[in-house]
């Protein structure tokens, strides 16, 4: 059954620490992305990859930084130098790009105390 | 700069009955559109599509109404059904650039 998976679906830091959330597709997509939710909000980008090895700042990626070692998977990690690091995080791919349709997955809560 | 919006951020609707959801945008170069539905807890699912050449698209009770010469779409939905109560994002793009997302309307179907 394709799809995306996020985990954990919850996730507690204390303050000062970092955390990677973990994205992996089944998809065999190239493009992933990880995009991020806030109370009325839309959804605001954070990073994206369009292929292995490579990706791209999204419109609020300070405090954050992502991998792509493989076509499967694209981790985001919240560094401590993101100041409002609470949110839901959802990770997405697309077959080529963002002229395809993304697929997200279920997201994962993120609270810092 | 919110290049694409989405008014009225809340609609109640009577099981049955038509849900029209609007999505206004700023960006003339934009060509491809797209809805997304999302409950609450989980990702957003895409829901229909459109390009700029066309001017209409159904799928099944969802049909989008693309109107170029005043950068509007609409989303609607009939007959509505409980299972319809979400949120709805709209989304633009042209070329590979990245999409610009509404706000998202809540719609609420009462049975």
């Amino acid at each position: 059954d394709g799809g995306i998976t996020q985990s954990p679906k919850y996730l507690f830091r204390k303050e000062g620490q970092n955390v990677t959330l973990s994205c992996e597709q089944n998809l065999n997509h190239d493009a992933m992305y990880w995009y991020r939710q806030d109370p009325g909000q839309g959804l605001r980008l954070i990073y994206y990859s369009q292929i292995v090895n490579d990706f791209q700042k999204g419109d609020i990626a300070e405090g954050y930084s992502v991998s792509r070692e493989k076509k499967e998977s694209l981790p985001l990690t919240v560094t401590s130098a993101q100041k409002n690091p609470t949110a839901f995080y959802l990770c997405a791919s697309s077959l080529t790009g963002f002229n395809s349709p993304l697929h997200f997955g279920n997201g994962t809560r993120l609270t810092v105390t | 700069d919110q290049q694409v919006k989405q008014n009225s951020p809340s609609l109640s609707v009577q099981e049955g009955r038509i849900s029209i959801l609007n999505c206004d945008y700023t960006n003339s170069m934009f060509d491809y559109f797209l809805w997304y539905k999302k409950y609450p807890a989980e990702g957003p699912t895409f829901l229909i599509s459109i390009s700029s050449i066309k001017d209409k698209n159904e799928d099944g009770r969802f049909t989008v109404f693309l109107n170029k010469s005043a950068k509007h779409l609409s989303l609607h939905i009939v007959p509505s059904q409980p299972g319809d109560s979400a949120v709805y994002f709209c989304a633009a793009t042209y070329g590979n650039n990245r999409l610009a997302f509404g706000k998202g309307n809540q719609v609420v179907v009462i049975p």
